[in-house]
């Protein structure tokens, strides 16, 4: 089946302007992700969702940064005032449970000049 | 929080060699421990995964071994192929917890023909 979808592939923003990153995770996973990926650093945690619980922000770096995920489903990271130090690959993954592995997208390049 | 430590940074081997690359963690709680390969420009991919029931598993020419007492894992590829270039991610989660994977930075691994 599909995997998970993110969009858009690249981003490239002017300073201070907002930004919107997608992610359609994998049919019935009930665990979304986002993680961070700088050049040349692991894989940052940004926030998590579990099904219809309150989602875990304790990874967002400021107040800039927020996300949503409708219906269990789609998940949006708006970036708001994007700043240079915010350009990273922005992955999200699901995974079928809490416990489970997870999957990941192709991620989503941003550019930030 | 949960903290993982990678090593090396880069590794080089030549085709046939056998590759390590070790992984420390900081949190006792932690009992589930995945690693990914991400090839260039692609998703990181998971391909293989230790629980902490077990001490070694073994998957082909890949095998992850784990050492709760001193908190550190590895992952083992032996006969190593050009294919296997790639970055390799290790992680540590605590299943039946919070259950939000700490990745550490990432090994490049370049398998010189």
């Amino acid at each position: 089946g599909a995997g998970v979808s993110q969009s858009p592939s690249n981003k490239v923003t002017e300073k201070g302007k907002d930004v919107e990153l997608r992610c359609d995770p994998i049919s019935g996973h009930t665990a979304l992700y986002w993680y961070r990926q700088s050049l040349g650093q692991g894989l940052e945690f940004l926030i998590y969702f579990q099904g219809n619980s309150a989602p875990d922000k304790s990874g967002l770096p400021s107040d800039r940064f927020s996300a949503e995920r409708t219906g269990g489903s789609v998940s949006t990271l708006t970036i708001q005032r994007t700043q240079q130090e915010d350009s990273a690959v922005y992955l999200c993954a699901s995974s079928q449970n809490r416990d489970s592995p997870l999957h990941f997208g192709n991620g989503t390049r941003l550019t930030v000049t | 929080g949960e903290n993982v430590e990678q090593h090396p940074s880069t590794l080089s081997v030549q085709e046939g060699d056998s590759a390590v690359i070790k992984c420390t963690y900081s949190d006792s709680a932690s009992n589930y421990f995945p690693w990914y390969k991400q090839e260039l420009g692609k998703r990181p991919q998971l391909i293989i995964d230790i629980r902490s029931n077990v001490g070694e598993k073994k998957d082909q020419r890949i095998a992850v071994t784990l050492n709760k007492t001193a908190k550190h894992f590895s992952l083992h590829i032996t006969e190593t192929q050009p294919e296997d270039s790639a970055v390799y991610f290790c992680a540590a989660a605590e299943s039946g917890g919070s259950y939000i994977p700490t990745f550490g930075r990432g090994t490049s691994l370049i398998v010189h023909p």
